[in-house]
């Protein structure tokens, strides 16, 4: 069975560039989350959805940052302008009502 | 947002032995979660819990749900070098997840 799925896996981008990361969720599973990880701070919520709504962005750093899933089977998070602080390995995670969160593989981001 | 406390923060074992880590929050839990991250990798789901005192197996793992549902442990028996890297607790309640801070296990040959 597929998993989740996270592209680009590495990026490379200079400083005010846009950033478009991609994740199709597993089929069927109703609720995507977009996690950050760095070093110093961990897992950071940023957004998740439940049924292509958005129901808690509280965790997005700042309004650079924007998060969409206009359909069941895919999302995208949008860095613009990236900064050199952005850089980070980001997660897509989803969740079928089980209790049980899955997560893709990442994709780690490098800003310059 | 909430984190969960996770201990011990790095452990350096020898193969062979056995390893202990646990998480503690303030909240109560409906499910507990143990996940693995190995480098480049996100993390990998490892068992689920679903009760308060239920203890499940996976392999050499053993995950108990705390009876207070504020605490959880994962117990690794007869370490391996594949054993290495960081293992995550994860408390579920409502739609959202809550992580601890990780337990990063080196297990030496």
């Amino acid at each position: 069975d597929a998993g989740v799925i996270q592209s680009p896996r590495h990026e490379v981008t200079e400083m005010g560039q846009e950033v478009t990361l991609r994740c199709k969720p597993i089929s069927g599973h109703n609720s995507l989350f977009w996690y950050r990880q760095t070093m110093m701070r961990g897992l950071e919520l940023l957004i998740y959805f439940n049924n292509n709504v958005p129901i808690d962005d509280s965790g997005m750093p700042e309004d650079r940052f924007s998060a969409k899933m206009p359909n069941a089977s895919f999302s995208t998070l949008k860095i613009q302008p990236s900064e050199p602080r952005d850089s980070a390995v980001y997660f897509c995670a989803s969740n079928g009502n089980t209790g049980e969160l899955f997560f893709g593989e990442g994709s780690r981001l490098t800003v310059l | 947002g909430q984190q969960l406390n996770q201990s011990p923060q790095s452990m350096f074992i020898q193969e062979g032995e056995d390893v202990s880590m646990n998480c503690t929050s303030s909240s109560i839990f409906n499910t507990w979660l143990w996940y693995k991250q190995e480098p480049g990798e996100g993390p990998v789901l490892l068992i689920a819990l679903y009760k308060a005192g239920e203890l499940t197996s996976n392999g050499r793992l053993t995950a108990q749900f705390g009876i207070t549902r504020k605490d959880s442990f994962l117990n690794i028996s007869a370490s391996i070098p594949s054993d290495v890297g960081i293992y995550f607790c994860a408390g579920h309640t409502g739609n959202q997840f809550y992580f601890g801070t990780g337990t990063s296990l080196t297990v030496i040959p």
